[in-house]
């Protein structure tokens, strides 16, 4: 398993600011990944954070409004850019553990809510 | 594309009734399959996996068994507690490194 820190854990925003949360996994990992819980729903996955390189973002996510950075195996940031209260909404790290088969853990999740 | 549904919640029990939360999915090839859990304020915890047809998995009294001929993996629980009040996830991975979730199904228990 995979101990996961995201800080912070909410947050109260205004529109039209940034705000970048970050990740800090206890050990090194391959794969780490943001996704996004909006009120009441379900979980949608942003994007792959890639160690070195450019995140992957799926299908309605682009860079300019959620770039991501991953300096290394242990660490990740994203940042929610420019943001109107549609972003509110908990983002959660997750992260998938060589040798196990198939699941991700996650941190705690960071609530924003943008006013 | 892959796909899990679930069934659509609340789910209203009151203590030591019987559970089943519905799940099936669509895949192709052989994906793993999950239960997580989200109580009230906090993020996701695995419950339970299984990896291939007719695997059982268990943990906390609850259980789901991977039924391949019907693509379901229902989660059932034979005596709920008040605190197990909280939002239940079906998921799939399908030999792939991301999870494919389900709409979530909010279980209430009442004393």
């Amino acid at each position: 398993s995979a101990v996961i820190s995201q800080k912070p854990s909410r947050d109260i925003c205004q529109r039209g600011t940034s705000l970048t949360i970050q990740c800090q996994v206890d050990s090194q990992v391959t794969m780490m990944f943001w996704y996004r819980q909006q009120p009441g729903q379900s979980l949608t996955l942003i994007a792959t954070a890639n160690q070195g390189s450019e995140a992957t973002y799926e299908s309605g996510f682009v860079i300019d409004k959620f770039p991501i950075s991953r300096p290394n195996l242990t660490f990740s940031t994203l940042t929610v850019s420019n943001m109107s209260p549609e972003d509110s909404s908990i983002y959660l790290c997750s992260v998938g553990v060589m040798g196990n088969t198939g699941e991700l853990f996650f941190g705690e999740g960071s609530r924003l809510t943008v006013l | 594309g892959d796909s899990v549904t679930q069934m659509e919640g609340p789910v209203t029990l009151s203590e030591e009734a019987f559970l089943t939360i519905n799940c099936t999915y669509t895949a192709t090839g052989y994906p793993s399959l999950f239960w997580y859990v989200q109580y009230p304020g906090e993020g996701l915890q695995l419950l339970l996996k299984a990896t291939k047809a007719d695997d059982k998995g268990s943990n906390k009294g609850f259980e789901a068994t991977y039924r391949k001929e019907t693509t379901s993996f229902h989660l059932e629980k034979g005596s709920v507690q008040v605190s197990d009040s909280a939002v239940y996830f079906c998921a799939l991975n399908n030999a792939g490194n991301m999870l494919t979730f389900g709409g979530g199904t909010r279980l209430m228990v009442k004393p």
